[in-house]
């Protein structure tokens, strides 16, 4: 069973330039987390998708951020303008329903720097 | 909110060292309990859980006891590794529905040859 994948894995951008993050969830998976992850801390949540309706979203920054799931399968997490701040791992997760609707998977995540 | 607090590191180890990395939680109820490992340059796995009070999770040698007299979810293993080289974190659900999970800001642990 192929993992949860991200794209790029690294990238690299002056400030006030765009990014966008891509994320393939474990099949069948209806549930997906983006989170960011500071440098030593642990993750934390952005934005929750059950299939395609953003249910959690209050912790995402919106007046630079934006994120879409449009068919219940692939997300993008988009941040435009980028700032310093921003400068963190990007990670996507998701999970299935029932009773391990807890147990995330994670992908490798996507490093991003802002210069 | 449910929250986590884990013990601070760098832990570094020899060998066959004892491992002990500390985690207690604040919640409303009984959540169930986890940690996660992130080996460098990786996602963060699962690497064991427990769901309900005196339940131990177990893997690849590691043991955690879901302890509620102390609101405690220890992580332990008996003989470390090199390849247990990562950073560890403790985590459970919080926010509405409890779908959201909450971490600790990670222990990393350095085993020695």
């Amino acid at each position: 069973e192929a993992g949860v994948v991200q794209s790029p894995r690294y990238k690299i951008i002056e400030k006030k330039q765009p990014v966008a993050f891509w994320c393939n969830p474990i099949s069948g998976h209806n549930t997906l987390y983006w989170y960011r992850q500071n440098l030593g801390q642990g993750p934390e949540l952005l934005i929750r998708y059950e299939n395609e309706e953003a249910v959690d979203d209050s912790q995402l920054p919106k007046d630079r951020f934006s994120a879409e799931r449009l068919k219940g399968v692939d997300s993008t997490l988009k941040i435009q303008p980028a700032e310093l701040g921003d400068s963190a791992v990007y990670l996507c997760a998701s999970s299935g329903g029932g009773q391990r609707y807890n147990e995330q998977f994670f992908g490798p995540g996507t490093r991003l720097t802002v210069l | 909110g449910n929250s986590v607090t884990q013990m601070e590191g760098p832990v570094t180890l020899s060998e066959e060292a004892f491992l002990t990395i500390n985690c207690t939680y604040t919640a409303t109820g009984y959540p169930s309990l986890f940690w996660y490992v992130q080996y460098p340059g990786e996602g963060l796995q699962l690497l064991l859980k427990a769901t309900k009070a005196d339940d131990k999770g177990s893997n690849k040698g590691f043991e955690a006891t879901y302890r509620k007299e102390t609101t405690s979810f220890h992580l332990e293993k008996g003989s470390v590794q090199v390849s247990d080289s990562a950073v560890y974190f403790c985590a459970l659900p919080s926010g509405a529905g409890s779908y959201q999970l909450t971490f600790g800001k990670g222990t990393k642990l350095s085993v020695i040859p």
